[in-house]
């Protein structure tokens, strides 16, 4: 099956605490992106990547970083300066020409 | 900055309706525009994707339509059913690499 993988689906972290969510997709697309979606709101986009080895800061990249070391797989990481990290992690893909996105399941990060 | 609105926040029909949910955009000079489904809980589901050279898009029993020099957008769903209850999000992209930015979507609810 070819598609966009998410883990963990649900993870809880306590205050000071890194942690980094995975994203991996099958489907040999170049771009990748990071986005956090908050209750009742639209996606803000936090990290995206071009091509391997290359990634931009999005809109609210403060407190979150990532690496794109291979082509299908774009690992997010929550640092302890994210102030408010609890959200809805939603990654996503898009084929050569940017054109349509593709979606993972998301990652419902809580801190405790 | 691109400022995406969608109007209404919510909307409740009977089953068998015929519906418009609309999207404005305040920077014209969009590359494509996406409409997506998202169910509570889970990923963005792609129902649509229109180039800035397009119209309109068709896909079953819905339609999507692109006025660029307006910045509207809207998807029309036609016989509308209760699987159609989600919430509905649009997203234009700026240029052919660049970002998409989202509305808050329009939460329909189907009812038999």
């Amino acid at each position: 099956d070819g598609g966009i993988t998410q883990s963990p689906k649900y993870l809880f972290r306590k205050e000071g605490q890194n942690v980094t969510l995975s994203c991996e997709q099958n489907l040999n697309h170049d771009a990748m992106y990071w986005y956090r979606q908050d209750p009742g709101q639209g996606l803000r986009l936090i990290y995206y990547s071009q091509i391997v080895n290359d990634f931009q800061k999005g809109d609210i990249a403060e407190g979150y970083s990532v690496s794109r070391e291979k082509k299908e797989s774009f690992p997010l990481t929550v640092t302890s300066a994210q102030k408010n990290p609890t959200a809805f992690y939603l990654c996503a893909s898009a084929p050569e020409g940017y054109n349509e996105q593709f979606f993972g399941p998301g990652t419902r990060l809580t801190v405790l | 900055k691109q400022e995406v609105t969608q109007i209404p926040a919510a909307l409740s029909v009977p089953e068998g309706e015929n519906l418009v949910l609309n999207c404005s955009f305040t920077d014209s000079a969009i590359y494509n525009l996406q409409w997506f489904r998202q169910d509570p809980g889970k990923g963005l589901t792609s129902l649509l994707l229109i180039q800035s050279s397009q119209r309109e898009q068709t896909s079953g029993r819905l339609n999507a339509s692109l006025d660029k020099s307006s910045g509207r957008s809207t998807l029309y769903i036609a016989a509308s059913q209760p699987g159609d209850s989600a919430t509905y999000l649009c997203a234009p992209r700026r240029t052919n690499a660049g970002k998409s930015t989202f509305g808050d979507g329009t939460t329909l609810t189907v009812k038999p």
